[in-house]
């Protein structure tokens, strides 16, 4: 099944503990992107990523770090998370970043304490 | 209807009326829209896209309007349904960026 897939789907943590948040998607797709989904906000991009070993800032990336060392897989690590970083998180992908239909995963929700 | 950054709308419809929902984007260099449909506890399903170089892009039951000079997106849903109770997201990009509106809830009333 052509799917994006998210880990962990919940997490509770503390002030400045490193967490990695991992995505992963099985459909060959070029693009990959996270989001963060506040109340009221809509979603806002962190980063995205056209292809392996290139990535580009989104419109709130601060706080946040990628990687795509190969093409399925797309981590988002939070180095040291605050409690402003408390949100719901999604993966997506799709096949190329230029007019695509994106595909989205089930979602992360943060919890920074 | 819906801009970036203003508070979450609400559109109530009744069931087999048309729905309209409005969308007002930012950026000029913006060359594809799409509409999203989420529902409670989901991540975003894409329902339609159109690209800057067409002004109208019809799927099943609903249709996307593109209005480049004053810079306006809408999706018409018809025979609105109950399924189509949800928020819907408007989505502008530009080589990868994206910027999604925040959204208006549809509540379908029977």
């Amino acid at each position: 099944e052509a799917q994006v897939t998210q880990n962990p789907r919940y997490l509770i943590t503390v002030t400045g503990k490193k967490l990695t948040v991992t995505c992963s998607q099985n459909m060959n797709h070029e693009y990959m992107s996270w989001y963060r989904q506040d109340p009221g906000l809509g979603l806002r991009q962190i980063y995205y990523s056209m292809n392996v070993e290139v990535t580009d800032k989104g419109d709130v990336p601060e706080g946040y770090k990628v990687s795509r060392k190969e093409k399925r897989n797309f981590p988002l690590i939070l180095e040291s998370p605050s409690p402003n970083q408390t949100s719901l998180y999604f993966c997506a992908s799709s096949l190329n970043g230029r007019r695509n239909e994106q595909f989205f995963g089930p979602g992360t929700r943060l919890t920074v304490l | 209807g819906e801009s970036v950054g203003l508070h979450l709308p609400t559109l109530s419809v009744q069931e087999g009326d048309n729905s309209i929902i409005n969308c007002a984007y930012s950026n000029s260099a913006s060359d594809y829209f799409i509409w999203y449909k989420q529902e409670s506890g989901k991540g975003p399903q894409f329902i339609i896209d159109i690209r800057s170089n067409m002004d109208k892009r019809q799927g099943q039951r609903v249709t996307v309007l593109l209005n480049k000079t004053v810079k306006h997106l809408s999706l018409q849903i018809a025979a609105t349904q109950p399924g189509d109770s949800a928020v819907y997201f408007c989505a502008e990009s530009s080589w990868g960026k994206f910027q999604f509106g925040a959204g208006t809830q549809v509540v379908v009333t029977p």
